[in-house]
């Protein structure tokens, strides 16, 4: 079965440095998405990603976040100055479709992120 | 604004009992309700699917049925096992927004 591959699984960063996180989509789908679960909490949607440009955002992605694909099989995430309550586990979640024709979402595996 | 809730937090079982995970939400307009599975420090697995249009989808030994009128959506597990040990998230999907998820049912089964 297609997965949605995330690297790397555990990332521990100091404050303030820059990370990036990976994924790799399934090939077929057109539709990508961030979320991140902190400790205990819901998982909160980030960003999605469609046709090379964000479709939508939350409050959460400010301007220390971004994303890029920068070929045709990655998707990432970028913090740029990262703060010690971006500790969470990242999930990136893909699509083949949206709304109502979306038949569900694949998520990866999540990346952890410990920022000290 | 959506929010989606589940209920019991946690819940304990001993094995081979039959056993029902409840979500609700707040706003009916939705297309679809998706069950995940989320094993300790780990991602998210898909379990079943439900369209708006639908009122149940079965796989296995679980059943989830949706309620969409009244905003709730059950989550059936039959004969409980050990290893459906997990936390149970439900999240909507609707226009205008990604998933909102509930925060989860963490389930545990006893041998």
């Amino acid at each position: 079965e297609p997965e949605v591959t995330q690297t790397p699984s555990h990332q521990v960063t100091q404050m303030g440095q820059e990370v990036i996180l990976r994924c790799v989509p399934i090939s077929n789908h057109l539709y990508f998405y961030w979320y991140r679960q902190i400790l205990g909490q819901k998982v909160e949607f980030l960003v999605s990603f469609y046709n090379n440009e964000i479709s939508e955002k939350s409050e959460i992605f400010d301007d220390q976040f971004s994303v890029e694909r920068p070929d045709g099989s990655n998707f990432t995430l970028k913090i740029r100055s990262t703060k010690l309550e971006d500790s969470a586990m990242y999930f990136c979640a893909s699509s083949d479709r949206t709304g109502r024709y979306n038949y569900g979402y694949t998520f990866g595996s999540g990346t952890r992120l410990t920022v000290v | 604004k959506q929010e989606v809730t589940q209920i019991p937090a946690a819940l304990s079982v001993p094995e081979g009992e039959n056993l029902v995970l409840n979500c609700s939400f707040t706003d009916s307009a939705i297309y679809n309700l998706q069950w995940f599975r989320q094993d300790p420090g780990k991602g998210l697995t898909s379990l079943l699917l439900i369209q708006s249009s639908q009122r149940e989808q079965t796989s296995g030994r679980l059943n989830a049925s949706l309620d969409k009128s009244s905003g709730r959506s059950t989550l059936y597990i039959a004969a409980s096992q050990p290893g459906d040990s997990a936390t149970y998230l439900c999240a909507v999907n609707q226009a205008g927004t990604a998933l909102i998820f509930g925060k989860g049912t963490t389930l545990s089964v006893s041998s």
